[in-house]
């Protein structure tokens, strides 16, 4: 098993429509989550990071983790043909020094005008 | 300001030879982090510098793959031997020091390319 697990799509929405991507995860060491955006032959880009449960919003993206139920989303409010993209999440726990992140295999997501 | 930069962008090489990935991070970072990226799949983690540090190599595949990070800034990634399974694209990352509370934030290059026919 994965330790995170995300469903790679391909995800198809029209414009306008509310989008929602997951992630789930095993290991409870994880304290930080991110969500990076990758565009076709470009390298990721953060989009949200988090480390509390509840919910963080930044514009028309909210982020939101549940650490009892190791889960976390991104909801992308009316959502444009630029966001298509693929949406990989991250998370890193607190313990040591190697800061490296361990990602989700990502959600291809088309919004069609 | 620049973003990390990666050379070069695309690189078909043939099974059995050496290839060298360079990465250029971000200007007082002080970690980098090498990561692989095959085809739908996610980044898998390579190898991790941290300032003047022994770097974490527990991601390296095989004993063909090395890293090095010359002056605490640049660092090359060196694949000998290459096979087809190598092909796959070569993502490096820059984050800040750990003292500045940002230090989860990675900021990635465009990542090189490697076919190995």
């Amino acid at each position: 098993q994965k330790e995170v697990e995300q469903d790679p799509g391909p995800l198809s929405v029209p414009e306008g429509a509310i989008v929602s991507l997951n992630c789930t995860y095993s290991n409870s060491a994880f304290q930080y989550f991110m969500w990076y955006r990758q565009y076709s032959r470009k390298g990721p880009e953060l989009l949200m990071y988090t480390y509390s449960s509840g919910n963080k919003e930044d514009g028309r993206f909210t982020a939101q983790v549940d650490k009892s139920s190791k889960y976390i989303s991104l909801f992308i409010r009316d959502s444009q043909p630029s966001d298509s993209a693929t949406y990989l999440c991250a998370m890193v726990g607190d313990q040591g020094s190697a800061r490296q992140l361990t990602f989700g295999s990502g959600t291809q997501l088309t919004v069609l005008p | 300001g620049a973003g990390v930069s990666q050379s070069p962008s695309n690189k078909v090489t043939e099974k059995g030879k050496d290839v060298e990935l360079r990465c250029d991070p971000i200007s007082g970072h002080t970690a980098l982090y090498w990561y692989r990226q095959s085809l739908g799949q996610g980044l898998e983690f390579l190898i991790y510098f941290q300032g003047n540090s022994a770097p974490d190599k527990s991601g390296l595949p095989s004993d063909r793959f090395s890293a090095e990070r010359t002056g605490g800034s640049v660092s090359t990634l060196t694949i000998q031997r290459t096979q087809q399974e190598d092909s796959a694209v070569y993502l490096c990352a820059s984050s800040p020091p750990p003292h500045s509370g940002r230090r989860d934030t990675q900021y990635f290059g465009p990542g090189t390319r490697l076919t190995v026919l």
